[in-house]
């Protein structure tokens, strides 16, 4: 069964404005990742954060974790045109052997 | 973080044919896995490829239909037989380094095929 799920399914926003992506999953985890696809190329590692942690940035990202309600946040702050893409979770769930799930994804696109 | 290349980046096959897709990473590896994404999906881990070992397979997925090879912890290797236009989709391969205490995985770029 799929892991994890996303919402919006697709998110349309003006440039400069604030992205927020959600992210839900089913089980434990070790960690959940968040990676950047654009176009059906390969994927883009943005960030990682543990099952201990609640929040985590890097740059204009900021990713947060509430393993209590299984669920967690991708905020793209200021964006720009360039962060126009698919967005995937995936979560390493405990006893996994590090095997990642994905969720479905939000499609991002920022207009100029 | 690892540089992982993918051979061929795409193709157009017949009905019927095999495909074997390459990937090559920069650097030892501990953990190379496989995936596919079907048009408009998301992803979905195929097998894990163990080195000297045979493939681990996930449910829904078959040696005889994904062959693997691992020959070292560089190169990893998926064939898909018998092609059918079900499996047009794209397939990565990612990796997690030796020694790495993040456990990221990184990404190939992808090999998107066309079965007609």
């Amino acid at each position: 069964s799929q892991q994890g799920e996303e919402d919006p399914q697709a998110l349309s926003i003006q440039e400069g404005e604030n992205a927020t992506m959600n992210c839900s999953y089913k089980t434990s985890i070790n960690n959940l990742q968040w990676y950047r696809q654009n176009s059906g190329r390969g994927l883009v590692h943005l960030i990682l954060i543990r099952s201990n942690e609640r929040e985590k940035h890097s740059g204009r990202l900021r990713v947060t974790l509430d393993t209590s309600k299984k669920s967690s946040s991708l905020l793209i702050t200021a964006s720009r045109a360039a962060d126009t893409a698919s967005y995937f979770c995936a979560t390493d769930a405990k006893g996994s052997a590090r095997q990642l799930t994905f969720g479905s994804g939000t499609q991002l696109t920022v207009l100029p | 973080s690892a540089v992982i290349s993918q051979k061929p980046s795409r193709d157009i096959c017949q009905r019927g044919t095999s495909l074997t897709i390459q990937c090559q990473v920069d650097s030892q590896v501990t953990m190379m896995f496989w995936y596919r994404q079907q048009p408009g999906q998301s992803l979905t881990l195929i097998a894990t490829a163990n080195q000297g070992s045979e493939a681990t397979y996930e449910s829904g997925f078959v040696i005889d239909k994904f062959p693997i090879s691992r020959p070292n912890l560089t190169f990893s290797t998926l064939t898909v037989s018998n092609m059918s236009p079900e499996d047009s989709s794209i397939y990565l391969c990612s990796v997690e380094r030796a020694g790495e205490s993040t456990d990221t995985q990184y990404f190939g770029p992808g090999t998107r095929l066309t079965v007609l």
